[in-house]
This record gives structure tokens, C-alpha cells and sequence, in this order.
């Protein structure tokens, strides 16, 4: 049972324009989002999050968009850049209690930016 | 500047073969995780630990134990490696920052079974 989804497997877009991954989940528990972007043969490091009080945070290039009624958020990268390019993962948490932090991720989705 | 080490980063093991995967964190984090990654499935909880001696199971246990005998140390074991556990193996430290965990991964363990 999969509670957190990333449907596109990959994702391919020009230098300059914007990239847009989306996320769904199922657990109305989960009250914190995160993004992860993956290198290969590298671990994982932590890109942005949300808190389900909000909407949208942005940092930077990216910005991350929270529809809690739809259970749906989104990463918004602008403008895309080459070194973009690697494997974003969505990851959702519940806060507190005895959660400590644990992750649920999706699939990932393979972002590709061509110069 | 946070560092969790993993003690290989690539392993070739035999079915049947008993395999340690060691992680070291040196931030002093209370949490420990170990996933594992597989194409088309994301990073999968396996095993987490809260402090030293305790465990958790995490969504797929079967197959694997642990080990937190030291705060800044987690073992995962397979105790007779099949070829279904050939993965890509990452482990985690998180503390609590304010009301939210930060979560740290190590490079990750490829372990083939063969």
C-alpha cells in the first residue's frame, strides 16, 4: 500500500524553463512534507519542506505547494538548470508522538534538464 | 557539518552468506534508520532505532535485523542473503529540531546478491 505516490517516473524539460513534480498521498496523518534530490551513488539531502499549516515555502529556485484537501503538493523549480538533473523524492511525516522522524517515501521521479 | 558514514559502498555477497552493513553518525542524533532503494519503489523503511538497544520495525522487516549496541552506531544484518535483497542500502540519522526531525542520509551501500 503505497501512501505516498510520485506517478511520473521521469520528467525532461529545457535549461531556463520551470520543472513541476507532483506528489499525492493517502494518510491523513502525515502533517509534514519534504523534498529530497538524489545524485547517483550519492545519498539523498534534504531540498525543502512544508508543514501542513501551510500552503506554499519557497527557497530559492524552488518553491513547494501544499493542497491539503486534495492531498496533493507539488516542487516548482525556477528556472531549471542542468545541475537539476537527479532523482527527487517526496517524502511525508507525521509529527511528534513517536513518529521520530520517520519517512514515508514515493517512488521518485527522474528530473532531466536539457542545456 | 553532519556526517553519517556507511562502511562500504559497494558489496558482492553469495546466497546464503551472513552480510553486516555498518552506519556511523557523529552528531550525536538520537534516531537511526536504514532503507533500502529499488528502482520504481522509492526508499523503503526497513528497521529504526531511538536509542541505544531499542529497535523498531520499520514497512519491510522480513528478512533483516539490527543492531544499536552505541548511540552513533546501527547495524543492519542479513542474516542469509537471498538474491531478492540485492539493493541499494541507505542509512539515516535525525534529531529533533524545534517540533520537526531533520533527517540525514549516508552515501549508501550497493549490495549485490549472487
Amino acid at each position: 500500500d503505497q501512501q505516498v505516490k510520485q506517478n511520473s517516473p521521469s520528467l525532461s524539460v529545457q535549461e531556463g524553463r520551470i520543472s513541476i513534480l507532483n506528489c499525492d498521498y493517502t494518510n491523513s496523518m502525515f502533517d509534514y512534507f519534504l523534498w529530497y534530490k538524489k545524485y547517483p551513488a550519492e545519498g539523498p539531502t534534504f531540498l525543502i519542506s512544508i508543514s501542513s499549516i501551510k500552503d506554499k515555502n519557497e527557497d530559492g529556485r524552488f518553491t513547494v505547494f501544499l493542497n491539503k484537501s486534495a492531498k496533493h503538493l507539488s516542487l516548482h523549480i525556477v528556472p531549471s538548470q542542468p545541475g537539476d538533473s537527479a532523482v527527487y523524492f517526496c517524502a511525508a511525516s507525521e509529527v511528534g508522538g513517536t513518529s521520530y522522524g520517520k519517512l514515508t517515501f514515493g517512488q521518485g521521479t527522474i528530473l532531466t534538464v536539457h542545456p | 557539518d553532519v556526517k553519517v558514514t556507511q562502511s562500504s559502498r559497494y558489496l558482492v555477497k553469495r546466497t546464503g552468506e551472513k552480510v553486516f552493513l555498518e552506519c556511523v553518525q557523529d552528531m550525536d542524533h538520537e534516531n537511526m534508520f536504514w532503507y533500502r532503494q529499488d528502482p520504481g519503489l522509492g526508499l523503503r523503511l526497513i528497521y529504526f532505532s531511538y536509542d541505544v538497544k531499542m529497535k523498531e520495525k520499520g514497512d519491510i522487516p522480513e528478512g533483516y535485523s539490527v543492531s544499536r549496541e552505541k548511540k552513533e552506531r546501527f547495524s543492519l544484518i542479513l542474516e542469509s542473503a537471498s538474491t531478492n535483497q540485492t539493493s541499494m542500502y541507505l542509512c539515516a540519522s535525525s534529531f529533533l529540531r524545534g517540533t520537526l526531525y531533520e533527517q540525514y542520509f549516508g552515501p549508501g551501500t550497493r549490495l549485490t546478491v549472487t
